[in-house]
């Protein structure tokens, strides 16, 4: 069965450095590959997508993703932290019937 | 612009009662729907999935059920709550046709009691 899966469930990093999330997805033709980031309390929101093409995309907020077929892979990145992005961060692939399946998440905590 | 509203934004029922969760969308028409919940600490559940009015189809055996007597309208509802229905529901709602990305509404927390 199709799957996401992120092995991180919190991540601390300290305001102005570097974060990578990983996330890996389970056998598939070409995926469609989401990264959704939750506030506490709230929904979720969009940071962005890949469908196909360049294998680097550019989302919102300052962060990005880059798909590596060879390692299953479609981590996301954002090259200085701030305190705001603290939330939960959630990879999705759509499979194929049109719907979303999600991994488990992963905290950003983010250190003053 | 495209909306999604869900109503109420929080709610506490005793076990053994009804419920009633409603989601609308603004903006778009003929979207699919979809109704998650998402338990403490965990990733989302999809539960529900709509095509059209009328049209549900059902990921899990639960004590849920959903309907979409608008195009734009989807309500989760229960006959009887369990403890176990406790969670952090979201409608969401995409495109119909393709692969596409859904768009959240902002959650109802629910505490059955």
């Amino acid at each position: 069965a199709q799957s996401v899966t992120q092995p991180d469930i919190h991540i601390t990093v300290s305001e102005g450095a570097s974060l990578e999330l990983r996330c890996n997805y389970s056998y598939g033709a070409t995926p469609y590959l989401f990264w959704y980031v939750q506030s506490p309390g709230q929904g979720l929101q969009l940071l962005l997508k890949y469908f196909s093409g360049d294998t680097l995309v550019q989302g919102i907020k300052g962060f990005e993703a880059e798909f590596k077929r060879s390692q299953s892979s479609f981590n996301l990145r954002k090259p200085s932290v701030h305190w705001s992005d603290a939330a939960e961060y959630f990879c999705a692939r759509m499979d194929s019937s049109y719907k979303l399946i999600f991994g488990s998440g992963t905290r950003l905590l983010v250190r003053p | 612009s495209q909306t999604i509203h869900q109503w109420p934004a929080t709610l506490v029922q005793p076990v053994g009662s009804p419920l009633s969760l409603e989601c609308t969308v603004e903006g778009t028409s003929n979207p699919n729907l979809y109704w998650y919940r998402q338990a403490a600490g965990r990733g989302l559940q999809l539960l529900f999935y709509s095509v059209g009015i009328g049209q549900i189809s059902s990921e899990v055996p639960q004590n849920l059920s959903a309907s979409r007597p608008q195009d734009r309208q989807f309500i989760l509802s229960s006959k009887k709550l369990l403890l176990s229905d406790s969670g952090f529901y979201l409608c969401a709602w995409s495109v119909l046709s393709g692969r596409n990305e859904q768009f959240f509404g902002p959650g109802t927390r629910l505490t059955v009691l």
